[in-house]
């Protein structure tokens, strides 16, 4: 069964030019959520999706964004990038509404974001 | 202002013996609280968690404390081997919400032969 597939896994922009991250959860799955890794920071909660619904953010200026599909496959969108955005950005999902920490929770590889 | 801090950036241990993983939180409503592994080039994986209605949890090799007064828990890997090597998460939450948890920065675990 695959797991949690993200795509790119590495990808290059430059400031102020927006970034499309893609995330298919494992299938079953309706929850999908997405964190930020920064250098230092560990890991930071972005976004949860479930049913296509956003249920909540963290703490981000709005120019992160995101939706989740009827496929229950989501994106995740950067815009104005600036340079601090560069982090590797991790997507997980689980069975359905709950933490993402419970033992059904998976991640994927994650999405190496470098903006120069 | 971090709620969940892992203050050893770095841990090296002898195969066989014990590895000990700290993690301190300051918010005294988390009331569950996961442990997650973290490979080179791989996502975190859940490896254990444990409420606050118990003092510890084992799973195999891996047992986590949790003293609740001092608002510190730790991991324990006995006896530790060369695959444990990698990055480890510490992360809290509330288990009545179905929202975002915290994550700690995380220690690297370093396994010597």
């Amino acid at each position: 069964e695959a797991g949690v597939t993200q795509s790119p896994t590495h990808l290059i922009k430059t400031r102020g030019q927006q970034a499309t991250l893609r995330c298919s959860p494992i299938s079953g799955h309706t929850s999908v959520y997405w964190y930020q890794q920064a250098l230092g920071l560990g890991l930071q909660f972005l976004l949860w999706y479930d049913e296509g619904e956003e249920r909540n953010r963290g703490n981000f200026p709005p120019r992160f964004s995101g939706r989740q599909f009827p496929n229950y496959s989501s994106e995740l969108n950067v815009n104005a990038l600036e340079l601090e955005d560069s982090a590797l950005y991790l997507c997980a999902s689980s069975p359905g509404r709950g933490t993402p920490g419970n033992t059904e929770a998976f991640f994927g590889q994650g999405t190496r974001l470098t903006v120069v | 202002d971090q709620q969940v801090k892992q203050n050893s950036p770095s841990l090296s241990v002898q195969e066989g013996r014990i590895s000990i993983l700290n993690c301190d939180y300051t918010n005294s409503m988390f009331d569950y609280f996961l442990w997650y592994k973290k490979y080179p080039a791989e996502g975190p994986t859940f490896l254990i968690s444990i409420s606050s209605i118990k003092d510890k949890n084992e799973d195999g090799r891996f047992t986590v404390f949790l003293n609740k007064s001092a608002k510190h828990l730790s991991l324990h890997i006995v006896p530790s081997q060369p695959g444990d090597s990698a990055v480890y998460f510490c992360a809290a939450g509330e288990m009545n919400r179905d929202d975002k948890i915290i994550f700690g920065k995380g220690t690297r675990l370093h396994i010597l032969p």
